[in-house]
């Protein structure tokens, strides 16, 4: 399986400011097959990205992810209130694996 | 609209067993992969099983297989999780999720959850 670390945990931050999140994965991910998602208090998880890159159905273009390989990176191009939740950056395929999360909080 | 309602959860002590189900609405349930996702309180996302939309295929983590079992009846729009000898660090709120048609392992939607606490 492959072992996803996000960074930084936590990322404290104002409304408007840009959101950078990390998600590095010890063994290269072929055919970029990395997601990210959003979950806030009391929800379940939601889709943003996947192949690395793409929006889901339904997600502002201010959300944008990027990176291939071994390194990804996931964007948030200015925060609205809306935003502040942990993120989680996932390998998926036969055997899923979840990084442990960054939480992006107001500052 | 996808739908994915989870029930079943509820108190169990260390060693029991205990059987989780998810109803489906709104999209054609057979065709689609699903899994079950698990989150300990405070901590983050694991995978726990999938099957494939016929239900001949299964996948499970480590640290559930032999004592979990995935399946799926096509005819109810259900998917069921058979959880047995139960631990401590089983507890978790459990997601029943819909797979991408085309990536496995990729969660599309996710259901609100059900509650499994395993303590005496």
């Amino acid at each position: 399986e492959i072992v996803l670390t996000q960074s930084p945990g936590t990322l404290s931050l104002s409304p408007g400011e840009r959101a950078t999140l990390s998600c590095r994965a010890r063994q290269s991910v072929s055919n970029n097959y990395l997601a990210w998602y959003q979950q806030k208090p009391g929800q379940a998880p939601r889709l943003l990205i996947y192949g690395a890159s793409s929006r889901a159905t339904g997600i502002p273009d201010r959300f944008s992810g990027s990176g291939s390989g071994t390194d990804f990176t996931l964007t948030i191009r200015r925060l609205e209130p809306e935003d502040f939740a942990v993120y989680y950056c996932q390998h998926y395929g036969s055997s899923p694996t979840f990084g442990q999360g960054t939480k992006v909080e107001i500052k | 609209e996808v739908q994915l309602v989870e029930s079943g959860g509820g108190l169990v002590q260390p060693g029991g067993s205990l059987r989780l189900s998810c109803a489906a609405s709104g999209f054609t349930f057979s065709i689609y992969g699903m899994s079950w996702v698990r989150q300990a309180p405070v901590k983050g996302l694991e995978w726990v099983s999938g099957i494939s939309g016929s239900g001949t295929i299964t996948y499970y983590a480590d640290s559930v297989k032999g004592r979990f079992t995935i399946s799926r009846d096509n005819s109810k729009n259900t998917l069921s999780l058979q959880m047995n000898g139960l631990r401590a660090e089983d507890t978790a709120v459990y997601y029943c999720t819909q797979e991408n048609y085309y990536d496995t392992g990729r969660f599309d939607y996710w259901g609100q959850g059900t509650l499994v606490t395993v303590s005496s």
